[in-house]
Formats: C-alpha cells, structure tokens, sequence
C-alpha cells in the first residue's frame, strides 16, 4: 500500500486550541492533499501541497511537508466547533486516484 | 455549476439483489472516481473512468462489480448479487483533468448502501 499512518487517530481539544494532525505515506510523491469529511458527508478538498514544497498556509489551515521522512503534517489554529470533522491525507497514484490514509477525527469542544 | 450528484442517497438492499448507484459529475468534468468506504474507515479507491473508457479498475472486485460512464447519462456503478459485505458508504468524485501534478477531486455526497 503505498498510504501509510495518520496519528492521531482520535483528538479532542477545547474551542481555541490549535489540532496538529500527522500523515505518512511510503512512496515518492508529486503531492499530498489533506480533505475534510463532516459526518454523513462527501469529501471536501482543504489543500495541496506540492512535493518541492514545504509549508503551505491557507486561512487556519497549515501543512508542512517533509519528503525526506516521507510524512506530513496539517495544523488547524484557533479552532472552532464548526472544525468538528474527520480529516484525510492523501497521495496521487498512477493513473490519478486519490490513495487515502484512515484519517483523524477531530472533535472541538465549544 | 452544481456540484458532484449522486443518487439514491440511501440504498437498501437485500442479499442477492442488484445495487445501482449513479454519479453525475460536475459540468465539463469528464474524468470520473469512484470510492468506497467502510464504516470507521478511510476511502478506499475502486475504479477511475473517462467518458466511455475505464482506465484504472484496480480497486474493483472482479467479480460482481462493473462500472460505466457512457457518453451520455451518469456514471453507473453495478454491484450484482449484493452480500452484506458490500454495505459501506459509496463516493463518487469528479475533474476536469486527470488528477495529477495540482489539480483536486470533486466529490458528491455519497451513497450509502445497507444489505440486509
């Protein structure tokens, strides 16, 4: 399998805390994209970020990337209760298909 | 541009009977994903379709599941002689390209699929 671990799988934090989610993944990338899913939900697309990159910010959102220790990080800051959700890393593979990692629920207490 | 469609929301079936799940990608998307997801889980990809092609079914058992995307009408995915297995939540994603060096997936809101 060319996805690897999210830790943690579980987080529970209070309502301005910051949530750092971790992800890794096995093989070489082109990029790595984090999605959200609210319960009962589809997927919605968070961020990309590209393989020669290495941090990337959009809004709370903050996702670093380390190649070298193939793995990556997503940092939620001054979280809300609206931030309630499971989040995924996921790799490009061959042919495009999104390969996803078992993701973290985040649960922000208000 | 309405977003990624999927219908029935809900599916329930029972053992034996044949699942269609449909998926209408977004306008001028032609590059269709669909993914599986088991309760507790991650997506799990299964097949990956281009207007009257499939392209990548790797993910897909081979025995009774098969997929379409015909020139026109929605994207089809078939799952025959349903077991309770095949219960999971069904997604399916669009774009407009193929996914690649920066470009993201579109995805609908699922189908969820019990067998009873």
């Amino acid at each position: 399998s060319q996805q690897g671990e999210e830790d943690p799988q579980a987080l529970s934090i209070q309502e301005g805390e910051n949530a750092t989610m971790n992800c890794s993944y096995k093989t070489s990338i082109n990029n790595l994209q984090w999605y959200r899913q609210n319960s009962g939900r589809g997927l919605v697309h968070l961020i990309l970020i590209r393989s020669n990159e290495r941090e990337k910010h959009s809004g709370r959102l903050r996702v670093t990337l380390d190649t070298s220790k193939k793995s990556s990080s997503l940092l939620i800051t001054a979280s809300r209760a609206a931030d309630t959700a499971s989040y995924f890393c996921a790799t490009t593979g061959n042919t495009g298909k999104l390969i996803f990692g078992q993701g973290t629920t985040l649960q922000v207490k208000p | 541009n309405a977003g990624v469609m999927q219908n029935p929301r809900h599916l329930v079936r029972r053992r034996g009977q044949e699942a269609r799940l449909r998926c209408s990608p977004m306008k001028g998307h032609s590059h269709v994903y669909w993914y599986r997801q088991l309760p507790e889980e991650g997506l799990k990809f299964m097949v990956y379709l281009q207007k009257e092609n499939i392209i990548d079914e790797s993910g897909m058992p081979k025995e009774r599941f098969s997929a379409e995307f015909p020139k026109e009408g929605p994207s089809i995915l078939r799952i025959q002689q349903v077991v309770r297995g095949d219960s999971a939540a069904y997604f399916c994603a669009s774009s407009p390209i193929r996914t690649g060096e920066g470009n993201e997936q579109f995805f609908g809101p699922g189908t969820r699929l019990t067998v009873l």
